[in-house]
């Protein structure tokens, strides 16, 4: 079945670093790809989309890509803040839908 | 004016208790779910709805029974709480076919003591 794998945290940086959180995922046909960002005591929060392959989602700084030759929607950012201090979600949709999550990445930017 | 909104956000009850967690989208949609979010922050969904029509029940234990009166409302009831119920409950919507971005409501946090 369809699924999505992401990189396991806690991720911990300091301010103004680079950040990448990768994201693989396992589909049968042609998926929607998400990432969606919960910030503490909050619910979760579109953070960008892609619909096809090669399209770039981007959204506060944060882009993702469409990989389908390497099944892949990595999360990066070039410069992040302590504001970006957050769980943040890969999920994927199928036609069917149904929404798959990833288990989640905890990012910590300190000062 | 918020999109999804669910009542309460926050839940303290005794073992053995019946209770209830609101949900309400005003978004339009036709989809709706319940999803567990547990101390690690793991999701699992738990009920999916689509124009008051009951698509996908997972595996959970059948003390929770989710109701939707109308394609704008999905209640979540629970029997009998034990204590591995206490997690955060989020409900969500959606519009039509995949691929469309899904919603969450702040959540609701339970505890059962």
């Amino acid at each position: 079945g369809d699924s999505v794998t992401q990189m396991e945290g806690p991720v911990t940086l300091s301010e103004e670093a680079f950040l990448t959180i990768n994201c693989t995922y396992t589909a049968t046909g042609y998926p929607s790809l998400f990432w969606y960002v919960q910030y503490p005591g909050e619910g979760l929060q579109l953070l960008l989309k892609a619909t096809k392959a090669d399209d770039k989602g981007s959204n506060k700084g944060f882009e993702a890509t469409y990989r389908k030759e390497t099944t892949s929607f990595h999360l990066e950012k070039g410069s992040v803040q302590v504001s970006d201090s957050a769980v943040y979600f890969c999920a994927l949709s199928d036609r069917g839908n149904q929404f798959y999550f990833g288990t989640g990445t905890s990012l910590t930017v300190i000062p | 004016d918020t999109a999804v909104s669910q009542t309460p956000k926050y839940l303290v009850t005794q073992m053995g208790n019946d209770k209830s967690i609101k949900c309400e989208q005003n978004l339009g949609h036709d989809t709706m779910y319940w999803y567990k979010q547990d101390s690690k922050k793991f999701l699992k969904i738990m009920f999916s709805y689509n124009n008051k029509e009951l698509i996908i029940n997972e595996t959970v234990p059948n003390r929770f029974s989710p109701k939707s009166p109308d394609k704008a409302h999905l209640n979540l009831h629970i029997n009998s709480l034990e204590l591995g119920d206490s997690a955060v409950y989020f409900c969500a919507s959606s519009q039509g076919p995949a691929g469309n971005t899904i919603y969450f409501g702040e959540g609701s946090w339970l505890t059962v003591v």
